[in-house]
C-alpha cells in the first residue's frame, strides 16, 4: 500500500500571500489530521477531517482552514501568511478516527519571507 | 489540555550502547504512540502502545497507564537510530493527539 503523500514538499512564500497544501491518505483511510511543527512550539494539532467534515480543531487562528474531499484527500489553506507560519506541516491518516494509529506523510516545508 | 513530558531532552550514545527514553503524561489516555523523526522530517511509527509491552527487533516499549508513563528502550544502538523520538497521547476525553517535546538522540560510531 502506498503511504501518505503530501505536495508540495517545499514552498517559499512572502508575507500576505496564501498557500494551499495537499495530503493524500493511505488507501482506505478516512481520517486525515494536520499538524504544524516549529522549533519553538513543537508539534501542534491543527485539525482533523473525516467524511468531508471537520471533526476537531486545534487552537489556531481562522487563517488556517482545511477541507476534505469525497476520496478522503485533504487540503489545508493558510491565508495572509505571517513570518511565524514558517514550519513543517505534517499530515497523518488513520483508518476511522484520529484516536487510532496515525501514519504520517513526509511533510511540506513552508518558508515565509 | 494534557501535559506530555519527555526525558531526557538530548542523548548522545556510543554505537552499541543501550538507552531508555521516558514519556510522562498528565491524564488518562486512550492511545499512545512512539514515533521516530528522521533528519528529513518524516515521522515513522514505532509503537502503538496504550498499555502493556511490545517489542520490535532492538526496540521495545512499555506503557504503565495507571502510573501515566511510557518507556522506549533502544538496545545495541546504531547510527541510523539518530533522530528525534516523540511520544504522542490521545486523551480518554480528548479529541486530538498531544505530542511531547521529544528526545533528540545522536549515536556516534
Amino acid at each position: 500500500k502506498a503511504g501518505v503523500t503530501q505536495t508540495p514538499r517545499y514552498l517559499i512564500k512572502t508575507r500576505g500571500q496564501q498557500v494551499t497544501l495537499s495530503c493524500s491518505p493511505i488507501s482506505g483511510h478516512r481520517s486525515v489530521s494536520w499538524y504544524q511543527q516549529t522549533p519553538g512550539q513543537g508539534l501542534q494539532f491543527l485539525f482533523e477531517y473525516f467524511s468531508e467534515t471537520q471533526r476537531n480543531k486545534g487552537n489556531f487562528p481562522g487563517r488556517f482552514s482545511g477541507r476534505q474531499f469525497s476520496n478522503s484527500r485533504s487540503e489545508m489553506n493558510v491565508s495572509t501568511l505571517e513570518l511565524g507560519d514558517s514550519a513543517l506541516y505534517l499530515c497523518a491518516s488513520s483508518l476511522l478516527t484520529g484516536e487510532e494509529t496515525q501514519y504520517f506523510g513526509p511533510g511540506t516545508r513552508l518558508l515565509v519571507l | 489540555g494534557i501535559q506530555v513530558e519527555q526525558s531526557p531532552p538530548d542523548l548522545i550514545l556510543q554505537e552499541g550502547a543501550n538507552s531508555t527514553l521516558r514519556c510522562n503524561f498528565s491524564d488518562s489516555v486512550n492511545n499512545l504512540q512512539w514515533f521516530h523523526q528522521n533528519p528529513w522530517g518524516q515521522l515513522i511509527n514505532l509503537f502503538y502502545i496504550p498499555s502493556g509491552t511490545k517489542q520490535n527487533g532492538r526496540l521495545s516499549a512499555t506503557t504503565v497507564a495507571t502510573e501515566r508513563y511510557s518507556l522506549l528502550y533502544i538496545s545495541s544502538s546504531q547510527t541510523t537510530d539518530s533522530g528525534v523520538y516523540f511520544c504522542a497521547c490521545f486523551l480518554n476525553t480528548g479529541n486530538q493527539f498531544y505530542f511531547g517535546t521529544g528526545t533528540s538522540l545522536t549515536v556516534i560510531p
